[in-house]
């Protein structure tokens, strides 16, 4: 069974950055690009970008690039975003989710995790 | 960017019945599109890729159509667990993005 698991909740300062992660398994973590999404009120659903955690090669949502950082551990099965230069637009809730195919045409969200709130309040 | 038009926005629909929901693309998209249900509190969950392709244990009621520009996602004998809000995405070209939701209820 597939199963992508996220670190927990996070209150953070404006200004300030936070990292979460990943953890994916029941299947080869190199197989398979991990996206990032972010679900707020007002802007709906939005891709953040994509890692190819074999070659540790990104790709970003221009609208997100120099907000957030994608990496990937092989050695834990575990992908990480980051968030820096946190305001109050960055209070969402942020998912991962699994490619759906190998094939990098297959660029629908088969698997997602449960999902990190981050709430930027001073 | 392709922007992603859903409609209805809202739909109140009862027990039995059959419902469709709209996508239409800013451009052709060639069946790029996946469908997606999101139940409250819960990560959104695929239905259907690539159009008109089922997601692994879906149920056979949920179906995907279209080409070109206008796709639709069909309900057939809608039950008490399909309330949840559903979601269009493209991923014929970069950035991926999303409709803006149906939100389904029960008449």
């Amino acid at each position: 069974e597939v199963k992508l698991q996220q670190s927990g909740d996070e209150l953070v300062r404006p200004g300030a950055s936070v990292k979460m992660s990943c953890k994916a398994s029941g299947y080869t973590f190199t197989d398979y690009a991990m996206h990032w999404v972010k679900q707020s009120p007002g802007q709906g659903l939005e891709w953040i970008g994509t890692i190819i955690p074999l070659i540790d090669t990104t790709s970003y949502n221009q609208k997100f690039k120099g907000k957030a950082t994608l990496t990937a551990d092989k050695s834990s099965n575990t992908a990480y975003m980051e968030l820096s230069r946190l305001t109050s637009e960055d209070s969402a809730v942020y998912y991962c989710a699994r490619r759906g195919g190998i094939g990098t045409t297959s660029n629908w969200f088969a698997y997602w995790g449960q999902g990190t709130l981050v709430t930027v309040s001073s | 960017d392709i922007q992603m038009t859903q409609s209805p926005a809202s739909l109140s629909a009862s027990l039995g019945e059959t419902v469709t929901i709209e996508c239409r693309a800013s451009e052709d998209i060639y069946n790029g599109l996946a469908w997606y249900q999101q139940k409250p509190g819960k990560s959104p969950q695929l239905l259907i890729y690539n159009a008109n392709s089922l997601h692994t244990g879906v149920p056979s009621r949920f179906s995907g159509s279209g080409s070109g520009t206008q796709y639709s996602l069909k309900i057939n004998s809608l039950q008490s667990e399909d309330v949840a809000s559903y979601f269009c995405q493209q991923y014929y070209d970069y950035p991926w993005t999303f409709g803006g939701g149906t939100k389904l209820e029960l008449k």
